[in-house]
């Protein structure tokens, strides 16, 4: 089943901050981060497993609440370059190694 | 990063035509490689699950006569759209599942044009 993304669409300035949302009605193993820009193939983030983690890079970064079957998207500092749809892609069963993607989240970030 | 090569990148072709889209990990070995199709402003829909060396797993809905697919080596899927119609025209992304790093790097994509 699909998860579901919120918001479905956001517009920031440079330079503040955004947070993305996930959310499974089933259990989840993993959960994966891409960035697409228009036009573009889907590109890779991070990943975070089972376990309750958090990880990410300076100013994007991601958490996996295991228990409440979601996970967020961080971030902070917005530059341009972060524009684009970015999607969560949920792998149920460990080994199961297909994704499901939610609907999306479209990022603008504006001068 | 991890590579991930299709080719081509663009195809124009007549309607009922055969069109075949390549798919290539460059840098690392994938026992599993998907297939996806996107239509504009829409999420990526899961055609297919191709594994190395054996029948490809056709998500619901998929005409798996239709959308071949073919994994013949550990690098390299192929997807061929038979007797191609107008409506077959979208986006085609495939996928290769790194297994050291439990995740999918995307390709380019194709964006396939049925006249």
């Amino acid at each position: 089943q699909q998860p579901v993304q919120s918001p479905q669409a956001v517009i920031l300035r440079e330079g503040e901050d955004a947070v993305i949302n996930c959310s499974s009605s089933k259990a989840l193993y993993s959960v994966h981060w891409y960035r697409q820009k228009h036009g573009e193939a889907p590109v890779f983030l991070m990943i975070l497993l089972k376990g309750g983690e958090q990880k990410g890079h300076e100013k994007i970064s991601a958490s996996f609440n295991e228990k409440k079957q979601q996970s967020s998207l961080y971030l902070t500092a917005s530059q341009l370059s972060y524009s684009g749809t970015y999607f969560c892609g949920t792998e149920i069963i460990q080994g199961a190694q297909k994704l499901v993607f939610g609907q999306g989240t479209r990022l603008t970030i504006n001068p | 990063g991890a590579v991930v090569s299709q080719h081509p990148s663009w195809v124009i072709c007549k309607s009922g035509t055969s069109v075949k889209i390549e798919c290539r990990s460059l840098d690392f070995q994938a026992t599993t490689m998907f297939w996806y199709r996107q239509f504009p402003k829409q999420s990526l829909m899961l055609m297919a699950t191709s594994n190395e060396g054996s029948k490809a797993t056709y998500e619901q809905g998929v005409e798996k006569d239709k959308f071949l697919i073919n994994h013949a080596s550990l690098t390299l899927s192929t997807l061929t759209v038979t007797s191609a119609h107008p409506e077959d025209s979208s986006f085609y992304i495939c996928s290769a599942r790194d297994p050291a790093r439990e995740t999918q790097y995307f390709g380019p994509g194709t964006r396939l044009l049925v006249l």
